[in-house]
């Protein structure tokens, strides 16, 4: 079955850096594009970034655009996402979430379990 | 990228139905056919129970169903079940490779 599993969160300083990990499994890595999507405590979910199933693409919120990094080894069925220049308001819970196979639509079907991602002086 | 407006609680007795709206713009809501809708129990991850506004992906009860009307989209369970007691998020594609999501609406079984 799908299986998705954050790793990597911690508890980081204001303008530090931090890489989580996504692992992959029961399924073609390669063959699906990624998200990351977090939640802010006791908040709703706010979209973070995609690659590309090959990583040749990404696309970043506003809020993370030259900050954050996401990329991707398919050899390895993992997922990452570098986060740099971390701020306060960057305190949440990071999920890796599947992008729908189907190119004629946008969803996310599969959502692992979420890293706890802190920044807090 | 603003976030998409939804209600914060919502409520309903076992057997009702009740309807979570989800408002956005022209941007994302009212200019795409791609809305989704996630439940959330609490420590668990998102799980998606509709997508392109009203297709329901294999195991998901017929009693979940969405429409969209403009810039608003709703999610309308009906026969509640104590174990649909959950939060709910709406999200939709908002072009060039952006996504944007709703704050959630709790929704309490009474």
């Amino acid at each position: 079955q799908v299986q998705l599993v954050e790793s990597g969160g911690g508890v980081v300083q204001p303008g530090g850096s931090l890489r989580l990990s996504c692992a992959a499994s029961g399924f073609t890595f390669s063959s699906y594009s990624f998200h990351w999507v977090r939640q802010a405590p006791g908040k709703g979910l706010e979209w973070v970034t995609v690659i590309s199933y090959d990583g040749g693409k990404q696309y970043y919120a506003d809020s993370v655009q030259g900050r954050f990094t996401i990329s991707r080894d398919n050899s390895k069925n993992t997922l990452y996402l570098r986060m740099n220049s971390l701020r306060a308001e960057d305190t949440a819970l990071y999920y890796c979430a599947r992008d729908s196979a189907d190119p004629d639509t946008y969803y996310f079907d599969y959502w692992g379990q979420g890293t706890l991602v802190t920044v807090s002086s | 990228q603003s976030a998409l407006t939804q209600p914060r609680s919502v409520s309903g007795s076992p057997g009702q139905s009740v309807t979570l709206s989800c408002t956005g713009s022209s941007l994302d809501v009212g200019g795409y056919k791609y809305v989704c809708w996630y439940q959330q129990h609490p420590g668990k991850a998102p799980k998606l129970i509709l997508y392109d506004v009203t297709k329901r992906p294999s195991g998901v009860p017929d009693r979940f169903s969405g429409s969209k009307s403009g810039n608003t989209a709703s999610l309308t369970i009906s026969g509640l079940q104590a174990e649909d007691e959950a939060d709910y998020f709406c999200c939709s594609y908002a072009g060039s490779f952006t996504w944007v999501f709703g704050g959630g609406t709790q929704l309490t079984v009474l």
